[in-house]
């Protein structure tokens, strides 16, 4: 079975400083990982993925994440936060291979404070 | 259309009653997921469907949940005799491909359903 773990429920960071939201994961195999955004009374917005290839991947705006394999984490990160980052991040992973379902992580709430 | 849409946007019913909810996902996409937003369970998944194959069932939580995607585009989700803990937001997703191989799931605005 595959799981995602996000440790932080909340997040607080100063505007213009740099952002990180933490996930690490548990998925046998090669995992594909997720990273979408829930504003309020929203839906999900897809973010960034990994699927192979460079560790470092970039997405909207300006989010990018890093897969680091040995550590089995997927952190968000983001150089300088604006106030309108401030949201519900969750992280996700799929095993992929007739096994499509996402499957996500408790999700952390990210406040951008002025 | 451009996005999936869902509807009804809220829905409010009463304990025992049916509903259904309705998704439309992206034109093309083959692939498309039924989830579920909990405060209790956070976000799970109930369904998936991919072209033609026989849908994967496994995520739903009992026989009161069915769902049908009819002529490979719009999907209804069902559930019967609804429950107070049936309350949640359901979201449907849709991929452009599936069945083996990876794609950005899209997700809708999502479907409030409050039992009373």
């Amino acid at each position: 079975a595959q799981s995602v773990a996000q440790p932080e429920d909340q997040v607080n960071v100063a505007e213009g400083n740099p952002l990180t939201v933490k996930c690490t994961y548990s998925v046998s195999g090669n995992p594909y990982l997720f990273w979408y955004v829930q504003y309020p009374n929203r839906g999900l917005q897809f973010l960034l993925k990994y699927i192979t290839g460079d560790n470092l991947v970039k997405g909207s705006y300006g989010f990018e994440a890093e897969f680091n394999k040995s550590q089995t984490s997927f952190h968000l990160k983001k150089p300088s936060a604006l106030v309108s980052d401030s949201a519900l991040y969750f992280c996700a992973c799929q095993r992929g291979f007739g096994n499509e379902k996402l499957t996500f992580g408790t999700g952390t709430r990210l406040t951008i404070i002025p | 259309g451009a996005g999936v849409s869902q509807s009804p946007s809220n829905k409010v019913t009463e304990k025992g009653k049916d509903v259904e909810l309705r998704c439309d996902p992206i034109s093309g996409h083959t692939a498309l997921y039924w989830y579920r937003q909990s405060l209790g369970q956070g976000l799970e998944f109930l369904i998936y469907f991919q072209g033609n194959s026989a849908p994967d069932k496994s995520g739903l939580p009992s026989d009161r949940f069915s769902a049908e995607r009819t002529g490979g585009s719009v999907s209804t989700l069902t559930i019967q005799r609804t429950q107070q803990e049936d309350s949640a937001v359901y979201l449907c997703a849709s991929s452009l491909v599936g069945g083996g191989l990876t794609d950005t799931q899209y997700f809708g605005p999502g479907t409030r359903l409050t039992v009373l």
